[in-house]
């Protein structure tokens, strides 16, 4: 049982350049997060999915796209890397529960640089 | 909006001494509290939680106590150790687009423990 993995765990992109960030999970959850971490700032969420198929905006989405086709993979899309995009991105999943008692399992984190 | 706040740091302890982190939170509704760790290099983990007023989340002889009145959700624990250093982030959960919750961080306290 690997929990929630990330590939890459580094990567250095130059500006206009364009990467996807894999994050999987073998849990079998419903909901899959992608958040940044920045220092200073804590935790911001990017975007985020409750299910195959869906996905929905979060408190920064701008410059980044996802998609989930499959229940386990939840993928993170920069078209055209800035360097404000430089940060330390965290995937994330949980089961469904209700009143916010779920419990959010992350991933190690992929290390971004956009020069 | 909902937010956390949290103490600042670098929190330096020797090892076996007790430790506080602050956390101070605002919601309009009844948040569930968190406190994740990240240790050097790793994704956040859960420490513990609290889903309702009076609530003690424990795990690792740490402790914190939701308190409705006073808004907070305090970390200790009696004596640290070495294996302890680490950042400690603070979080509640509040209802996020009617279909999940999010997680709202506090900035982090870096705990540096000394042999």
């Amino acid at each position: 049982n690997a929990g929630v993995t990330q590939t890459p765990k580094f990567r250095v992109l130059k500006t206009g350049q364009s990467m996807t960030l894999l994050c999987a999970q073998d849990m079998n959850h419903e909901y899959m997060y992608w958040y940044r971490q920045d220092p200073g700032m804590g935790l911001r969420l990017i975007h985020y999915s409750v299910g195959e198929g869906t996905t929905a905006k979060g408190e920064v989405p701008d410059g980044y796209n996802v998609s989930r086709l499959k229940k386990q993979n939840f993928l993170l899309g920069l078209e055209s890397a800035a360097p404000s995009q430089t940060s330390v991105y965290f995937c994330a999943s949980s089961y469904r529960l209700a009143g916010g008692r779920e419990t959010q399992y992350f991933g190690p984190g992929t290390r971004l640089l956009v020069l | 909006g909902d937010s956390v706040t949290q103490m600042e740091g670098p929190v330096t302890l020797s090892e076996e001494a007790f430790l506080t982190i602050n956390c101070t939170y605002t919601a309009t509704g009844y948040p569930s509290l968190f406190w994740y760790v990240q240790y050097p290099g790793e994704g956040l983990q859960l420490l513990l939680k609290a889903t309702k007023a009076d609530d003690k989340g424990s795990n690792k002889g740490f402790e914190a106590t939701y308190r409705k009145e006073t808004t907070s959700f305090h970390l200790e624990k009696g004596s640290v150790q070495v294996s302890d250093s680490a950042v400690y982030f603070c979080a509640l959960s509040e209802s996020y687009g009617g279909a999940t919750n999010k997680l709202i961080f506090g900035t982090g306290t870096l705990l540096a423990v000394q042999p």
